[in-house]
């Protein structure tokens, strides 16, 4: 049972636009900054969004990310087939003292 | 450019030792957070721990406290994760990350990724 709760999966169609939730609690999201990372199918996961909204270098604007108390959403607009993958979202948990992850969604673009 | 690159792929049999490696490269390696997350075959990522290599400071999830033991090397660049008794539970892609900043609670997020090791344990 992953500290943060995503939902399992989410599916779209391509050009749609679909949102990932992330959900937890005063002790990690609500008093920490989120991160979301993309994991493509057999590869390593790479960064999309870090202090809850910025992008890094090389990650398009069709990323984007919000908090707002103790959950947090990725959104992805103008869906690719590229986009399938997994999705992770990352905090810290003060109480825990340590890093945590959702347990992960699986985008679908159908 | 930041660069990881992990050792290769171990098929181990339970109750024997392990360690396995990440090299980092293209940044000053003593001043960046590196870390170790477990990813279960079919399963999300894990968080295990970070050390700091300047002084080896060092911090566990609870999950992993007791069960692996994560170290580096400042002068080759290189940060281990170990085990000292293999469990077929162990059997897993394990991979080491970068965190960019001196306090991992602000700065928490992973930028960087080595390319995983995959450990298998079996009889």
């Amino acid at each position: 049972q992953s500290v943060l709760t995503q939902p399992p999966s989410v599916s779209a169609a391509p050009g749609q636009k679909v949102t990932i939730s992330c959900s937890g609690s005063s002790s990690n999201i609500g008093n920490n900054y989120v991160s979301w990372y993309q994991q493509l199918p057999g590869t390593a996961p790479k960064l999309l969004i870090y202090e809850n909204y910025k992008r890094p270098s090389g990650i398009p604007d069709r990323f984007s990310g919000s908090k707002s108390s103790t959950s947090a959403t990725l959104g992805i607009t103008g869906l690719q087939t590229g986009d399938e993958a997994d999705y992770y979202c990352g905090t810290w948990d003060t109480r825990l003292s340590a890093g945590v992850f959702g347990g992960g969604t699986r985008l679908t673009v159908l | 450019e930041v660069q990881l690159v992990q050792s290769g792929p171990e098929v181990k049999k339970p109750g024997e030792s392990l360690r396995i490696s990440c090299k980092g490269s293209g940044y000053r390696f003593t001043n960046y957070w590196i870390g170790w997350v477990r990813q279960m075959p079919g399963k999300g990522l894990e968080w295990m721990g970070i050390i700091y290599p300047d002084d080896s400071d060092t911090r566990y999830s609870p999950s992993f406290q007791g069960q692996v033991t994560i170290s580096a090397d400042k002068s080759s660049s290189t940060a281990f994760l170990q085990w000292s008794s293999l469990k077929a539970s162990d059997t897993a892609i394990y991979y080491c990350a970068t965190l960019t900043g001196f306090n991992p609670q602000r700065y928490n997020w992973f930028d960087s990724w080595g390319q995983g090791t995959l450990v298998t344990v079996s009889s």
